[in-house]
């Protein structure tokens, strides 16, 4: 059956690093990839999507990586700031359906 | 920007009564669902809907009705509650192809079942 997993499920890392978070799956060939960030209480808000033919995507602080060989995705928050301290979610999309990880929960420590 | 609400933040209800859970969205978008989210399982689909008055069942749509009689709101019954139904819900809507377009979500329900 397909299978989602993110790395931890908490990570903490010193303010100004960089955060690199990580999504593996096995059983599925997704077109797409997503990435969302949950703050507590609230639902999950989208951050950055990420084609199967795209090897890097980039938006301000963030990175995110697919490569389809190791059936992986990065998610990488470079200069990381207390204000980044999140859930954060990956989600698989393909074959008319979505699929999300269980998220891995991030501290950023002043 | 997109808008998706629902209709409580918190909500508490007793074994066996009927819960109405009300989400409505701002964008014109084709596409709503319904998500249960807890500790240890993620998001889980209960229901979507691609259409008006079309629904489909997600991965644990037991126990679980929806309703979709107006493009902007999407609703999910809970027929007669159970305590294993305590969960937070969300709601979210995505545009365009089936699922494969970004979605937005509500900022959830968190249903107690006393």
């Amino acid at each position: 059956s397909q299978k989602i997993e993110q790395n931890s499920e908490a990570l903490n890392i010193q303010e100004g690093k960089t955060a690199t978070l990580t999504c593996n799956y096995t059983n599925y060939s997704p077109a797409y990839l997503q990435w969302y960030r949950q703050d507590p209480g609230r639902g999950p808000v989208f951050l950055l999507l990420i084609r199967e033919n795209e090897k890097e995507k980039r938006k301000e602080r963030l990175k995110v990586t697919f490569d389809t060989t190791l059936k992986q995705s990065l998610f990488h928050i470079t200069a990381s700031q207390p204000a980044d301290s999140a859930t954060y979610l990956c989600a698989l999309v393909g074959d008319d359906k979505i699929i999300f990880g269980k998220g891995t929960r991030l501290h950023i420590l002043p | 920007d997109v808008k998706v609400t629902q209709s409580s933040r918190y909500l508490v209800k007793r074994t066996g009564e009927k819960v109405f859970l009300e989400c409505v969205q701002d964008m014109d978008h084709e596409n709503m669902f319904w998500y249960r989210q807890d500790p240890g399982l993620g998001l889980r689909l209960i229901y979507f809907s691609y259409d008006v008055k079309m629904k489909e069942k997600g991965d644990i749509p037991e126990g679980y009705s929806v309703s979709r009689e107006k493009k902007e709101r999407f609703s999910l019954i809970l027929e007669s509650a159970s305590t294993n139904q305590t969960s937070m819900y969300l709601c979210a809507s995505s545009a365009l192809n089936r699922v494969t377009d970004t979605q937005y979500f509500g900022p959830g329900t968190r249903l107690t079942v006393l």
